[in-house]
């Protein structure tokens, strides 16, 4: 089936920092990918998409793109804040998987002024 | 903007009693989906629907039934809730296929 891996929590970075997330996937169609974020007491929101191979989603400053080869969406942001502390979630989207969306475990982010 | 709200942001209940979670979404969205979201596992779906009064299991629906009678509200019932279903309850609603998620702000439910 579907699966999303992404790397273990928690990240924690200084201020102005380069972030990386990791996140891989296992589908057997063509998924459209996901990161969404979950700040504090709140709930999830998309952060950016990609829906076929090489498309670069961003957003706020964050990217990441869709490798198909390596199966892999990683999350970049070239300078980090202190409100980019958050639960950040990888998650995947296809057809063979009736549109489900599959989520990761989600990457706690804490970031230090 | 596209607004789903949830009944209650916490919850406390006792072991065995019925408890009723409740969700509204005003986009018009065909589509909406109960998860629970556990420390280290992410989000797991509970139930989904793809309109009124279809309703689909997800991964996790033991324990759990859900009603849509209306296009805008989902509701998800804890028929007997017991300790293990502590958790943060997170609707959401959606277009069709795979498009994203609109997620509400979560209820956080206590069982004792």
């Amino acid at each position: 089936g579907n699966s999303v891996t992404q790397m273990e929590g928690p990240v924690t970075l200084s201020e102005e920092a380069f972030l990386t997330i990791n996140c891989t996937y296992t589908a057997t169609g063509y998924p459209s990918l996901f990161w969404y974020v979950q700040y504090p007491g709140e709930g999830l929101q998309l952060l950016l998409k990609a829906t076929k191979a090489d498309d670069k989603g961003s957003n706020k400053g964050f990217e990441a793109t869709y490798r198909k080869e390596t199966t892999s969406f990683h999350l970049e942001k070239g300078s980090v804040q202190v409100s980019d502390s958050a639960v950040y979630f990888c998650a995947l989207s296809a057809r063979d998987g009736g549109f489900k969306t599959i989520f990761g475990a989600g990457t706690r982010l804490f970031v230090k002024a | 903007d596209v607004k789903v709200t949830q009944s209650s942001r916490y919850l406390v209940k006792r072991t065995g009693e019925k408890v009723f979670l409740e969700c509204v979404q005003d986009m018009d969205h065909e589509n909406m989906f109960w998860y629970r979201q556990d420390p280290g596992l992410g989000l797991r779906l509970i139930y989904f629907s793809y309109d009124v009064k279809m309703k689909e299991k997800g991964d996790i629906p033991e324990g759990y039934s859900v009603s849509r009678e209306k296009k805008e509200r989902f509701s998800l019932i804890l028929e007997s809730a017991s300790t293990n279903q502590t958790s943060m309850y997170l609707c959401a609603s959606g277009g069709t296929g795979d498009d994203e998620q609109y997620f509400g702000p979560g209820t956080r439910l206590t069982v004792t």
